[in-house]
């Protein structure tokens, strides 16, 4: 079965810091869709980045960059140079393939960020 | 550009009393549609997925039930709340069988007393 582990629970830093959230998944499947979501205390959940299985390219945008390694089926996420707006809950998700033809997400318990000013 | 609405975004209710949360999507036909739950401890449960009108998939044997009357309008009913049913309940669709993204609602949180 399908299974998305955020080891960190919480992690606080001070501003300025650069931060990763680790992300492991589990899959059977050889297609499968990677994601990671912001959740702010608002609580609506904001879509930061898909990988598809195929493409391991990691990523840039910003002070966002994304690792995947699929020899140790992770997807890691690094902040660069944190600051106090990216205090919020961190999601990462897994999308394999479900029977009907569906692709369905999994998502982990979360990682809060604490940016310290 | 399609957007998705999720209402009522706060709700309180007693113990035994009936739920309907709806949501809708608009800019786009036949999408798949999702319900997830958020309960303390943030970790995020599907409860229902549908990927057509009346077809409805319950990933979690429990209080609730969903349906799907429209295209592009899924609905979480309860017929009587539990306390256990309190939590942040989510609702997102994505365009394709794939499901190469997901878009979320703006959540309802839902406290039952």
């Amino acid at each position: 079965a399908q299974k998305v582990t955020q080891a960190q629970t919480e992690i606080s830093v001070v501003e300025k810091e650069d931060v990763t959230l680790d992300c492991v998944y589990e899959t059977r499947d050889t297609t499968y869709y990677l994601f990671w979501y912001k959740q702010p205390p608002s609580g609506e959940l904001v879509f930061l980045i898909r990988r598809n299985s195929f493409d391991e390219q990691n990523e840039i945008s910003g002070r966002y960059s994304w690792n995947f390694q699929k020899s140790t089926s992770s997807f890691n996420f690094t902040i660069t140079a944190s600051q106090v707006v990216d205090s919020a809950v961190y999601f990462c998700a897994l999308s394999d393939y479900r029977s009907g033809g569906s692709y369905i997400p999994t998502f982990g318990r979360g990682t809060s960020l604490i940016v310290h000013p | 550009s399609q957007t998705i609405h999720q209402w009522p975004a706060t709700l309180v209710q007693p113990v035994g009393s009936p739920l309907s949360l709806e949501c809708t999507v608009e800019g786009t036909s036949n999408p798949n549609l999702y319900w997830y739950r958020q309960a303390a401890g943030r970790g995020l449960q599907l409860l229902f997925y549908s990927v057509g009108i009346g077809q409805i998939s319950s990933e979690v044997p429990q209080n609730l039930s969903a349906s799907r009357p429209q295209d592009r309008q899924f609905i979480l009913s309860s017929k009587k709340l539990l306390l256990s049913d309190s939590g942040f309940y989510l609702c997102a669709w994505s365009v394709d069988r794939a499901a190469r993204g997901y878009t979320f609602g703006s959540g309802t949180r839902l406290t039952v007393v």
